[in-house]
Formats: structure tokens, C-alpha cells, sequence
């Protein structure tokens, strides 16, 4: 069985510019949820989306978007780059429902210069 | 306020002994989970254990288990037999579910283990 795949998995942008990261969760999973971990900061959690649908949202501006495909494939979209915005992103997918672990990807790691 | 403390941002481990990682937690939720998460170098982000609130009986997941004290909200990880492959970051996580079905974890700091040969 597949795990979570995340691509790419390096990625150096240049200020002001815009990038897409994309996660494919295992199979069956409709739950994907991205998170930030930075070494300030730690792990953050940006949104989470079920069947196409963004469930919550962290505390991030509104830079930071993300969807959700009906095959539960999900993309997160940062515009107008920071430096700050550098960090390992992270896409977990679960089962919906009380008691079921999230899996995570490998990460994207992002490098803003 | 933090939902998940992490106390020890360090600790080394002898091969072959057992480790106690700290994790306590805040909520006033009822239902909730709770997730031990294992980081090796190369970021990916390990499944190793979870307790539910309700779970009256401590997870244990082969050299893994989790030592939950509900009212104290406390849930430590303890490794045993601890293996050079086990030195990584360690992470403790919680799902607050009785409001929502979202899926949304809280991660404390970690704790870095490093296990001598």
C-alpha cells in the first residue's frame, strides 16, 4: 500500500515569487491536512480539507492556500514568498473518524533566498 | 497557551536500555487523542503509537508504549530496548475531537534522543 507522497521534495524560490506543493494521501483517505515546521516555530498547522472541503485553518495569512481534489489529491499554494516562509511542509492523511492515526509525507522542504 | 509540553529538548539513551520521554497536555475536551510521532533526520514524520482518551488501557505498539495518567494528562512515551535506529526526534501530538470531526493536530516541541553504542 502507498504511503503519503509529497512533491517535490526540494524546492529554492526567490523572494516575491509563488509556489504549488502537492500531496497524494493513501488510498481511501479523504482527510489531508498540511502542516509548517519550522526550527523557531515547530510544527504549525495550516488547513485541513475532507472531500474537497477545508475543514479548519490555522493561524497563517492569506498567502498560504490550499484545495483539495476529488481523488483527495491536495495542493497548497504559498504567494508573494517570504523569507520566513522557508521550512519543511508536511501533508498528513487519516480516515475521517474518531481514533485513526494521520501518516505523514516525506515533506517538501522549501528554501526561500 | 501550549496544548502539548515537551520538557526535554535532549536526552541520550545507552543501546539496549529503556527511555522515558515527557509529554504532558491541556485540554477540556473530553475526547481527544493522543499520538507519538518519531522524526529522523530526513523529515519524514513516523506513526508510533496512539491512546484515546476513553482507552482505559495504556497503548503499547512492540518496544513502544505509552504510560497515560488522565488525570495528571500526562502521556509518556517509553521506548524500550532502545536501538542505534531509534535516535531521532520524538514528537507528541493531540486531536481534540469533541467539538469537531476535523482533522487537526497540536505538536509540542520535541525531544531529540540520541542512543550510544
Amino acid at each position: 500500500k502507498a504511503g503519503v507522497t509529497q512533491t517535490p521534495r526540494y524546492l529554492i524560490k526567490t523572494r516575491g515569487q509563488q509556489v504549488t506543493l502537492s500531496c497524494s494521501p493513501i488510498s481511501g483517505h479523504r482527510s489531508v491536512s498540511w502542516y509548517q515546521q519550522t526550527p523557531g516555530q515547530g510544527l504549525q498547522f495550516l488547513f485541513e480539507y475532507f472531500s474537497e472541503t477545508q475543514r479548519n485553518k490555522g493561524n497563517f495569512p492569506g498567502r498560504f492556500s490550499g484545495r483539495q481534489f476529488s481523488n483527495s489529491r491536495s495542493e497548497m499554494n504559498v504567494s508573494t514568498l517570504e523569507l520566513g516562509d522557508s521550512a519543511l511542509y508536511l501533508c498528513a492523511s487519516s480516515f475521517s473518524g474518531t481514533g485513526v492515526s494521520a501518516f505523514f509525507g516525506q515533506g517538501t522542504r522549501l528554501t526561500v533566498v | 497557551a501550549q496544548k502539548i509540553t515537551q520538557t526535554q529538548p535532549g536526552m541520550f539513551v545507552q543501546e539496549k536500555e529503556a527511555v522515558t520521554l515527557d509529554c504532558t497536555y491541556d485540554t477540556s475536551d473530553q475526547s481527544y487523542g493522543l499520538f507519538w510521532y518519531k522524526q529522523p533526520s530526513s523529515g519524514e514524520m513516523i506513526f508510533l503509537i496512539y491512546q484515546g482518551s476513553y482507552d482505559e488501557q495504556n497503548a503499547t505498539e512492540g518496544r513502544y508504549s505509552l504510560n497515560f495518567q488522565k488525570a495528571r494528562k500526562s502521556a509518556n512515551l517509553v521506548i524500550s530496548a532502545s536501538q542505534l535506529g531509534d535516535s531521532a526526534m520524538y514528537f507528541c501530538a493531540m486531536r481534540e475531537i469533541s467539538r469537531s470531526n476535523d482533522y487537526k493536530l497540536s505538536f509540542g516541541a520535541g525531544t531529540t534522543v540520541t542512543v550510544r553504542a
